[in-house]
């Protein structure tokens, strides 16, 4: 199985800065990455695909890059709206899929 | 506007099996474009994708519960079920029933998902 290992677990930001979540895949899964934002009592919203495509809606301000094992997301002015956690997810057997264990962004 | 519901008792006694209905709306569960899947979140924890089902019946089982899960599909209803025998307390969840895009790999909508407490 592919072990998603996300980093940091937590990170204290202000707004206006830009934050960068990385996550490592156990083997490589080529493009296969997607990033979520997961707010309290909420349901995870898609904000990435295929490691680097903007789903439709989210704000530009979310970017990802990476491919084979190291993936990252990046957060190029942090908005009060986007304290919250978020998650990354393999998807090299879909419907197979994994999660990282989440990265909670939290004001400084 | 696509909708998701999950349905299904809120409490279920160790041992026994949690079961778990799914009611699409807004569109059809008969489409090629996408899976059915069913992903779990203890409380204060993280994501765990349990499994998946197209519409033609094919399934996909995380390997760590595949002797635990079932899941089925109805098309005449637009529902999809989930059963999760032998509960323990780690079975202790929020559930939530989302339709996965095929052509980005990635899960689009949700459900509101529903809290499973395993518990007697």
């Amino acid at each position: 199985d592919i072990q998603m290992t996300q980093s940091p677990s937590s990170v204290s930001a202000s707004v206006g800065d830009r934050v960068t979540i990385t996550c490592r895949a156990s083997q490589g899964i080529s493009s296969w990455l997607a990033w979520y934002q997961q707010k309290p009592g909420k349901a995870p919203k898609l904000l990435i695909y295929a490691a680097s495509s903007l789903q439709s809606g989210v704000p530009s301000r979310f970017s990802g890059s990476g491919s084979g094992t190291d993936f990252t997301l990046t957060i190029s002015s942090l908005q009060p709206e986007d304290f919250a956690t978020y998650y990354c997810q393999q998807a090299n057997s879909f419907p197979q899929v994994t999660f990282g264990g989440g990265t909670k962004v939290e004001i400084k | 506007q696509l909708q998701l519901q999950e349905s299904g008792p809120g409490l279920v006694k160790p041992s026994e099996t949690l079961s778990l209905t799914c009611t699409v709306s807004g569109g059809s569960i008969s489409s090629s474009s996408y899976y059915w899947g069913w992903i779990r979140q203890p409380p204060g924890k993280g994501l765990e994708w349990i499994g998946s089902i197209y519409y033609s019946g094919s399934t996909y089982y995380n390997p760590s519960l595949k002797s635990r899960v079932t899941i089925s599909v109805d098309t005449s209803k637009n529902q999809f079920s989930l059963k999760l025998s032998s509960v323990t307390a780690a079975d202790t969840a929020v559930y939530y029933c989302a339709r996965q895009l095929v052509v980005v790999a990635a899960t689009i909508y949700w459900g509101q998902g529903t809290l499973v407490t395993v518990s007697s």
